[in-house]
């Protein structure tokens, strides 16, 4: 355990659905991503908060909505998603001002049908 | 814009040997950070070994060891007398230092296979 939980851990939804995808970091940090990791593909970055702010939006779709109400925190709201927006989504924290080191949660495997 | 890239989408090692992974980054800056992530299969990605850039001596953390060639942007990771538990796809990642860069930039990833 890295002390970042991520919850549903699979997710099946249409694509007229609504859905959440929930972090939690219990690690005192300040920083919350998220990424999206499909097969043989780099992890892309989708979003930054830093202190509850969002300081990156990597040209993600509308569709993707993040929400950090706090430090521990962080959401990724879906509706009307695509099927190649099927991947495992990752949520990872860090102290910016210190080591950098990005801690990971065990992932959403999402899959739109 | 940095880009890091893993030449090798697979490798394979007997057990209790020694295999390498390679990494190369491309970037203009002169102080970052370099990672070795690991990913075990269904299981949550984790550290292995960490390179500032301003370091000249080569990180090692156990059986982990990197060879960090600055001048030609180089990262490999070694895994010395590997073992079953090495079985994962490893990720290099670059870090800029510059100010209001959080981000890391991952390679596509190697998947090591140990064989018994």
């Amino acid at each position: 355990e890295t002390g970042v939980t991520q919850t549903p851990r699979h997710l099946v939804m249409g694509m007229t659905n609504k859905k959440s995808l929930k972090c939690e970091q219990h690690l005192g940090h300040n920083a919350m991503y998220w990424y999206k990791q499909s097969a043989k593909k780099p992890l892309e970055l989708m979003f930054v908060y830093n202190f509850k702010e969002q300081t990156e939006n990597n040209s993600v779709p509308s569709r993707f909505s993040p929400e950090c109400p706090n430090s521990s925190h962080l959401f990724l709201h879906l509706h009307t998603l695509q099927p190649e927006d099927s991947a495992l989504y990752l949520c990872a924290s860090s102290q910016e001002d210190g080591d950098y080191e990005q801690y990971f949660g065990p992932g959403t495997r999402l899959t739109v049908t | 814009a940095q880009t890091v890239t893993q030449s090798q989408p697979e490798m394979s090692v007997q057990e209790a040997e020694t295999v390498t992974l390679s990494c190369t980054y491309d970037t203009s800056e002169s102080d970052y950070y370099l990672f070795w992530y690991k990913q075990p299969p269904s299981r949550q990605m984790i550290l292995v070994i960490r390179q500032e850039a301003y370091k000249q001596q080569n990180a090692t953390e156990n059986r982990f060891s990197v060879n960090f060639q600055k001048a030609a942007k180089s990262f490999s990771l070694k895994i010395s007398d590997s073992q079953l538990g090495d079985a994962a796809m490893y990720f290099c990642a670059y870090r800029s230092l510059q100010g209001g860069s959080e981000k890391l930039v991952f390679g596509k990833g190697t998947k090591l296979t140990v064989n018994p």
